[in-house]
C-alpha cells in the first residue's frame, strides 16, 4: 500500500516555544491531507484538511493560530502547534488519500507524540 | 456534522469465539465507512471498509455490514486469535476516505 511518514516520531518542548511536526506521503502525490489529534485512550479527532496550494480547512473548534497548517507540495503537508501549552500534549495524526482510481483507502502517518513541560 | 457513536467501549472474547462491534452515524450523506485496528502507539491500520452501495462485505475472518436506513455499521470477527487484540474503531465519511470522523473507539481482549 501507499506509505505515509510523519516526522518527528516524538517530541518533548518547552511550553512556550513551537514545534513543527510534517507528513509525507512518500510514493504518491496527496493534494488533500488530513490532520488528527488522539488523547490517549481516545478517538481520533479530525482538527483540518490540509490542501495543497491553499488554505486549510479547520474543523469547528480548532484555533487556526494555534495549529498552523501549510500543504507547500503535493508531498508534504506540515503542522506547527504555535506557542504550545501542556494541553497540546497529545498525539497528532496525519493520514493522505491514495491517488483516485481502484485504491480509495486512507493511509495513516506513525503519529507524532507531543509532549509540552 | 457528522457523529459517530460505537458500542462496546470494551469487549472481551475467547480465543475462538466472535466478536461483534457496533457503530451508529448521524448524517444520511455519509457514505464510506472503514474499520481500522489500532494498536497502542501505533498508526490506525485499515481493516476492512464499505461503501454505502453495498449492504455486506467479507474478508475472510473479517465481515461488515451496513443497514443504511437505520445508519448503523458492524464489524464481525469470527474465530478470534489473541493477536486480534486492539483498539478498534470505525469511522464514517461523506467523501470517500477523506474527511473521517471516528467512533469513540473498542478495546478488544481476546483471551487464549
Amino acid at each position: 500500500g501507499a506509505v505515509v511518514s510523519q516526522h518527528p516520531s516524538w517530541v518533548i518542548c518547552k511550553s512556550g516555544t513551537s514545534v513543527k511536526i510534517e507528513c509525507r506521503s512518500l510514493d504518491f502525490q496527496a493534494t488533500t491531507m488530513f490532520w488528527y489529534r488522539q488523547f490517549p485512550k481516545q478517538s481520533l479527532m479530525l482538527m483540518a484538511t490540509s490542501n495543497e496550494g491553499s488554505k486549510a480547512t479547520y474543523e469547528q473548534g480548532v484555533e487556526k493560530d494555534k495549529f498552523l497548517i501549510n500543504h507547500a507540495s503535493l508531498t508534504l503537508s506540515t503542522l506547527t502547534v504555535t506557542s504550545a501549552h501542556p494541553e497540546d500534549s497529545s498525539f497528532y495524526i496525519c493520514s493522505a488519500r491514495s491517488p483516485a482510481g481502484k485504491n480509495t483507502e486512507a493511509f495513516f502517518g506513525q503519529g507524532t507524540r507531543l509532549t509540552v513541560v | 456534522g457528522e457523529n459517530v457513536e460505537q458500542h462496546p467501549s470494551t469487549l472481551s472474547v475467547q480465543e475462538g469465539d466472535s466478536a461483534v462491534i457496533k457503530c451508529t452515524y448521524s448524517d444520511s450523506a455519509s457514505n464510506y465507512f472503514p474499520w481500522y485496528k489500532q494498536e497502542l502507539g501505533k498508526r490506525p491500520q485499515l481493516i476492512i471498509d464499505i461503501r454505502s452501495n453495498v449492504g455486506e462485505k467479507k474478508d475472510q475472518r473479517i465481515a461488515v455490514t451496513l443497514n443504511k436506513t437505520a445508519k448503523h455499521f458492524s464489524l464481525h470477527i469470527t474465530e478470534t486469535q489473541p493477536e486480534d487484540s486492539a483498539v478498534y474503531f470505525c469511522a464514517a465519511s461523506k467523501g470517500g476516505a477523506n474527511n473521517l470522523f471516528f467512533g469513540t473507539g473498542t478495546r478488544l481482549t481476546v483471551i487464549p
